[in-house]
């Protein structure tokens, strides 16, 4: 079955400590995002990718670091420097961007 | 500056009747558009799309209504059922712009069903 993986689906993280969030996709996809879900504040993208060994930053990505060497591969570093990194994280990807994306089912993050 | 705005955060509707939410946008290079549905702790799962060559897209219990002139969509669901309860996501993209910039989603709606 294609589709998109994100894991974990909980993830507790001490202040000051760097963590790792996880996407995966099969569905031969070339284009990958980052998306943080805020109560209020709707889908805010933080990062994207159209291709393998490149991305772009999006409209909150400070604090955040991604890498894409593989093209089913995008996970998501959130470091130390993020100021308010609890949230709901989303990966989606897309094969032509303009019809929509494919949503992973997300990873909560929790800074403890 | 918010290009795709969905003006009302929530809206509660009697199970049985019909639920519209609304969605306008601002940018003219905008022509297809999509409405997404979301659980919570869950993904968004895409629902119905319209392009700008139409003014109308049906699909079962759910209608999207574009008028270009007013840069302003709806989405209509007749009848609500309680399962309808959840966040519906409006998003637009520039398909005659090449799509670089992919999605560009509004803050959503919350949809409650009462019994």
């Amino acid at each position: 079955d294609g589709g998109i993986t994100q894991s974990p689906k909980y993830l507790f993280r001490k202040e000051g400590q760097n963590v790792t969030l996880s996407c995966e996709q099969n569905l031969n996809h070339d284009a990958m995002y980052w998306y943080r879900q805020d109560p209020g504040q709707g889908l805010r993208l933080i990062y994207y990718s159209q291709i393998v060994n490149d991305f772009q930053k999006g409209d909150i990505a400070e604090g955040y670091s991604v890498s894409r060497e593989k093209k089913e591969s995008f996970p998501l570093t959130v470091t130390s420097a993020q100021k308010n990194p609890t949230a709901f994280y989303l990966c989606a990807s897309s094969w032509l961007a303009v019809y929509g994306y494919t949503f992973g089912s997300g990873t909560r993050l929790t800074v403890v | 500056d918010q290009q795709v705005k969905q003006n009302s955060p929530s809206l509660s509707v009697q199970e049985g009747r019909i639920s519209i939410l609304n969605c306008d946008y601002t940018n003219s290079m905008f022509d297809y558009f999509l409405w997404y549905k979301k659980y919570p702790a869950e993904g968004p799962t895409f629902l119905i799309s319209i392009s700008s060559i139409k003014d109308k897209n049906e699909d079962g219990r759910f209608t999207v209504f574009l008028n270009k002139s007013a840069k302003h969509l709806s989405l209509h669901i007749v009848p609500s059922q309680p399962g309808d309860s959840a966040v519906y996501f409006c998003a637009a993209s520039a398909l005659s712009g090449g799509g670089a910039d992919g999605l560009t989603f509004g803050k959503g709606t919350h949809l409650i069903i009462q019994p």
